[in-house]
């Protein structure tokens, strides 16, 4: 068990680039979650998959952003047109589906600090 | 709608004194599941505890125990002879059977002085 891993573990863009995170969760788990934290905050959620399907996105989460995890295993985030408002820690979080109906830890990885300049 | 609230933003203590974590929840389900997480300086969220709505028995965990009262709608969390190790940012979160994500508190930072 190798634990969650992101990469990169830090992105400098110029504002209007796009960018792609990537995230590996642990492998026998069917849960893949996105997270943005900013600073002085709790982790702020945007989506969710449940093995390849994207089962919710945030309201707040902004078209530029899309979140793919083809064949259930790794996903990748990408943020179109980066706007300085989308500096943040980006986080991704594992777990097990609900196991009779009991819902189950995160496991968070170190996550990917964006700063848009 | 579902919220979690931790009023305390932060919180200094000296070492080996015991301190006190609230968190005050807010759901429309009757099942739902309560966390807390711990993230330290180096960054990464590490869970700590799961309670689910229908255990109300405190636990403890060495020097760590939780306080659930639903009365109250409160999941307290205390750390007893705090030390140095401690210092983190402590987020209390929710989940609930209509909502599998995990909504999380604004954090409360905790700092232990030697």
């Amino acid at each position: 068990d190798t634990g969650v891993s992101q990469d990169p573990r830090h992105k400098i863009t110029k504002r209007g680039q796009n960018v792609t995170f990537r995230c590996d969760p642990i492998s026998e788990h069917n849960r893949l979650y996105w997270y943005r934290q900013t600073l002085g905050q709790g982790p702020e959620f945007l989506t969710y998959f449940q093995n390849e399907a994207q089962l919710e996105k945030s309201r707040l989460l902004s078209d530029r952003f899309s979140a793919e995890r083809p064949k259930g295993s790794f996903s990748t985030l990408e943020i179109q047109r980066t706007e300085q408002g989308d500096s943040a820690m980006y986080l991704c979080a594992s777990s097990l589906g609900p196991r009779e109906g009991i819902n189950e830890k995160l496991f968070f990885g170190s996550g990917t600090q964006l700063s848009v300049l | 709608a579902q919220k979690v609230t931790q009023a305390q933003t932060e919180i200094s203590v000296v070492e080996k004194e015991d301190v006190t974590l609230d968190c005050v929840y807010e759901t429309r389900d009757t099942t739902y599941y309560l966390f807390w997480y711990k993230q330290p300086p180096s960054g990464e969220l590490v869970f700590l505890i799961r309670r689910n709505s229908f255990d109300e028995q405190n636990e403890i965990s060495g020097r760590y125990s939780w306080n659930f009262q639903k009365s109250t709608s409160s999941f307290n969390f205390t750390i007893t002879a705090s030390q140095v190790v401690d210092s983190a940012v402590y987020f209390c979160a929710l989940s609930g059977t209509s909502y599998d994500k995990v909504i999380f508190g604004p954090g409360t930072s905790l700092s232990v002085i030697p």
